[in-house]
């Protein structure tokens, strides 16, 4: 079956710290992925998405994330946290199959320390 | 490039009284269309999604329904709302020529009162 998984519902860091939030998925078709980030009482935002070129691929704010295809992995990450970032953050993946929906992972809700 | 048009943006209706969000997608054709809600302090549910049109799909038993009259537009409505219904709901596509790729309307706040 496929899926998305959210590692962690939340995570807290110290504001200029580095971030890592986790996303795996599992399916046996190749995936197009994508982060996107929801601030309070607003709509989502797409922060990157891969789609089969680089498997490095830069955002917006300062987000990376990197396609692991033999860790089934998409992890975002951020060199340095600031205040702005705190928000809910979703990976959200797409599999290469027409009947397939869109999946999201339950999200991570990211807390900046001061 | 594909947009995804959804209204309106926030609607405070009350209980008992009907509900019709609709979205339209621009820039392709024959897209996969779906329903989300995310209820307060919860992730995104998926509630309806249609691979084309006239043909509606339903995730969770609920009070809503949805359709899909037009290849671009996708429906939800409900007869009689109930204050469980209040949440933000998300319309989204997406298209599976080349790279399949997701597409997103702002979303809805509703609020049941």
């Amino acid at each position: 079956a496929q899926s998305v998984t959210q590692l962690d519902s939340h995570v807290s860091v110290s504001e200029g710290t580095p971030v890592l939030l986790r996303c795996n998925y599992s399916s046996s078709y190749s995936p197009s992925l994508f982060w996107y980030v929801q601030h309070p009482n607003k709509g989502l935002q797409l922060l990157l998405k891969y789609t089969s070129a680089a498997t490095l691929v830069k955002g917006i704010n300062g987000f990376e994330a990197e396609f692991k295809k033999s860790e089934t992995s998409f992890h975002l990450t951020k060199p340095s946290a600031h205040m702005s970032d705190a928000a809910e953050y979703f990976c959200v993946v797409i599999f290469m199959n027409r009947d397939d929906k869109i999946i999201f992972g339950k999200g991570t809700r990211l807390h900046i320390l001061p | 490039s594909q947009t995804i048009h959804q209204w309106p943006a926030t609607l405070v209706q009350p209980v008992g009284s009907p509900l019709s969000l609709e979205c339209t997608v621009e820039g392709t054709s024959n897209p996969n269309l779906y329903w989300y809600r995310q209820a307060a302090g919860r992730g995104l549910q998926l509630l309806f999604y249609s691979v084309g049109i006239g043909q509606i799909s339903s995730e969770v038993p609920q009070n809503l329904s949805a359709s899909r009259p037009q290849d671009r537009q996708f429906i939800l409505s409900s007869k009689k709302l109930l204050l469980s219904d209040s949440g933000f709901y998300l319309c989204a596509c997406h298209t599976n020529r080349g790279l399949a790729e997701a597409f997103f309307g702002q979303g809805t706040r509703l609020t049941v009162v």
